[in-house]
């Protein structure tokens, strides 16, 4: 059975500080894994990772892959409030679906 | 261009009742799928339709069901519902779901008394 596991389940750090949250899958027929924030409700996209190895940024975060390890990791610096979220993350198969992590509850303090 | 949007945001059923929940994908996005997200179980895929088929399901009862309409739109129904239904159920769009980013609607929030 298809499996994803987040680590840590919850943070919380100060503003500033630099923060690695990881995910590891067990999936069948793997294809990509994806990256979601999540505020309120709505789940909004992050990264789609499918290469091992390339690093894919964007501001202060970043995501890369590693499908030997069947792992991921998502990298904030310099953290701020506005970071506080659930981030999921989601490999896909390629039975249409998204297999998502319970994710990590992070919260940023001022 | 328009996001994913579901209605109605927010329900309350009694148990028993049953229910129909709506989402409309962003234009051009013919794949839509179903997540139910409750606080200990995270988000658990319910199913996929892509141009009116389900192409996957979930491991949820046969209380669960979903359909697509030609023009995307699809519907989940929940009948005889449980105490245990209460959850929020997120919708997702995307191009095809086999290899590409999705995109979710602000979710309807069932609760059941």
């Amino acid at each position: 059975e298809d499996k994803v596991v987040q680590s840590p389940l919850s943070l919380v750090v100060h503003e500033g500080d630099t923060v690695t949250l990881n995910c590891s899958y067990e999936v069948t027929n793997f294809r990509s894994l994806l990256w979601y924030k999540q505020e309120k409700k709505a789940p909004t996209f992050l990264f789609m990772l499918t290469s091992s190895g390339i690093e894919k940024k964007s501001g202060r975060l970043s995501s890369i892959l590693d499908k030997k390890e069947l792992s991921s990791i998502l990298n904030i610096t310099a953290t701020q409030t506005g970071d506080s979220a659930i981030y999921l993350c989601a490999p896909t198969s390629g039975t249409y679906k998204y297999i998502f992590g319970t994710g990590t509850r992070l919260k940023v303090l001022a | 261009k328009a996001g994913v949007t579901q209605t109605p945001r927010y329900l309350i059923k009694t148990r028993g009742q049953q229910v129909t929940l709506s989402c409309s994908p962003i234009s051009g996005h013919r794949s839509v799928s179903w997540y139910q997200q409750t606080p200990g179980q995270g988000l658990q895929f319910l199913f996929e339709y892509f141009s009116e088929t389900q192409r996957n399901k979930g491991n949820f009862p046969g209380r669960f069901s979903g359909r697509q309409f030609s023009n995307s739109r699809s519907e989940m129904n929940v009948s005889t519902l449980e105490l245990g239904d209460s959850a929020l159920y997120l919708c997702a769009s995307s191009t095809s779901a086999a290899n590409t980013e999705a995109f979710f609607g602000q979710g309807t929030r069932l609760t059941v008394v």
